[in-house]
């Protein structure tokens, strides 16, 4: 089937070192794959997207990596603060305006 | 803007009663999504609107609930008659039509059928 899922449920992290959250993918039609954070009580929240034409993506201390090959996307956070503990969500967006399919989670944990 | 608003943030209900969701989009969105978020499922899509126009609603888990958008700025997800496994976190989203990855949440409401 057409799923979008997630390596790790959880994953704990020192403060200041760099996290990386993977996910695999299984449809290789989609146009974009996609980072959201949720905290605690809170909807989730875009972090960055990237086109599937592009392997590499980079923002404000994140990154995002897409090996088309292996179907696979990761966000890499740099730096993690305690700000960054939340569940993080991989999605997909199969063509320009259809809505995002979401995978389970991921919870990152900042050990201070 | 104040971002998605929706309301109540909490509902708790009887098993059998009629329960409606509110939302208001942001302004000048063009589409608007509801979602349900429960740990076994995590976010599923339930329905989602372009223009005011409902357009796939296979997400809907039964006839129980409906969805309504009679303008921009407003939606409605009702359900008739709840039941308790209808508990879960109920979100609307809206974005715009053309830029659908970067969609904005409200803070949810969480429901309570007892």
């Amino acid at each position: 089937g057409e799923s979008v899922g997630l390596h790790l449920p959880t994953l704990s992290v020192q403060e200041g070192d760099n996290s990386i959250i993977n996910c695999a993918y299984s449809n290789s039609a989609s146009d974009y794959f996609i980072w959201y954070k949720q905290e605690s009580g809170k909807g989730p929240q875009f972090i960055i997207d990237i086109r599937s034409n592009m392997d590499k993506r980079q923002g404000q201390r994140v990154t995002v990596l897409l090996n088309k090959t292996v179907k696979h996307l990761s966000l890499q956070i740099a730096a993690t603060q305690p700000g960054d503990s939340a569940v993080y969500f991989c999605a997909e967006n199969r063509s320009g305006n259809t809505p995002l399919v979401f995978g389970k989670g991921t919870r990152l944990s900042v050990i201070a | 803007d104040a971002g998605v608003i929706q309301s109540p943030r909490h509902e708790v209900t009887e098993m059998g009663q009629e329960v409606t969701l509110r939302c208001k989009p942001i302004s000048g969105h063009n589409s608007l999504f509801w979602y349900r978020q429960t740990m076994m499922r995590g976010l599923e899509l339930l329905i989602y609107f372009n223009n005011n126009v409902p357009i796939d609603d296979s997400g809907m888990p039964e006839d129980r609930f409906s969805a309504k958008m009679p303008n921009a700025s407003f939606s409605t997800l009702k359900i008739q008659p709840s039941e308790p496994r209808d508990s879960a976190v109920y979100f609307c989203a809206s974005s715009f039509a053309d830029r659908v990855t970067e969609a904005f949440f409200g803070q949810g409401t969480r429901l309570t059928v007892v």
